[in-house]
């Protein structure tokens, strides 16, 4: 079946540094993924749906400006999260459609992100 | 989005069936019901989806009610390995409000016990 990979699986990083999350779709081309965000003991949350060659959208409450978004070719989007605070410290998980039919969608492993 | 309703928690012993049963009364007429597994810090895995007839594959069997208000996911012989938080949820596939996106809400924690 069609294969999401993320990258990296977990990062630390310093408060007010960039981090960046790859989201590459291994055997199928994918125009639109989705990021999600989910915390300890919740659910997951949509963050955005990111379309290739053109503005990401993002859910209520998500700030743009901190949450980058890019998504420049059909198998790869890419989520930065910008001066990062320990607060950002969450697993952030992509998804995209599974063309091999049925409408379901496969999922990355996910990163998580530590913030100190 | 038609919202879900799940239990928080069930147990189910090994080799035994699990049947998680799912409450979506307001699903509209061209939202498919979605379940999808989460084991633990890993992502999502989909399971079985279906619109309104009875559906099964090879890890699962979906039965949705004529009504199409709710439905039940059956595991026919739980492993100890099917532990994970199991996620209901409808979307339609073209067009509609739900489309393209997958919202979860809080799911069902299936503990598989020896």
């Amino acid at each position: 079946g069609a294969v999401v990979s993320q990258h990296p699986s977990w990062v630390i990083c310093k408060s007010g540094t960039s981090v960046k999350i790859e989201c590459r779709s291994l055997d199928f081309q994918a125009t639109t993924m989705f990021w999600y965000r989910q915390f300890p003991k919740q659910s997951l949350m949509l963050m955005a749906t990111s379309n290739e060659g053109s503005k990401a959208t993002y859910e209520q409450g998500v700030e743009k400006d901190k949450f980058l978004i890019n998504h420049a070719s059909l198998t790869l989007s890419t989520l930065t999260v910008t001066s990062a605070h320990p607060e950002d410290s969450s697993f952030y998980i992509c998804s995209a459609r599974d063309p091999t039919g049925g409408g379901g969608y496969t999922f990355g492993s996910g990163t998580r992100l530590t913030v100190v | 989005d038609a919202k879900t309703t799940q239990p928080t928690s069930m147990d189910c012993a090994e080799g035994r069936a699990a049947n998680l049963p799912c409450n979506h009364s307001t699903i509209s007429g061209n939202e498919y019901v979605y379940w999808y597994r989460q084991i633990h810090s890993q992502g999502p895995q989909y399971i079985i989806h279906g619109l309104k007839n009875n559906e099964t594959n090879e890890m699962a069997s979906l039965i949705i009610t004529e009504d199409r208000k709710s439905s039940t996911l059956i595991l026919p012989h739980a492993t100890l390995r099917d532990t994970a938080v199991y996620y209901c949820i409808v979307r339609a596939n073209a067009g509609g409000t739900s489309y393209g996106k997958l919202t979860f809400g809080q799911g069902t924690i299936l503990t598989v016990h020896p």
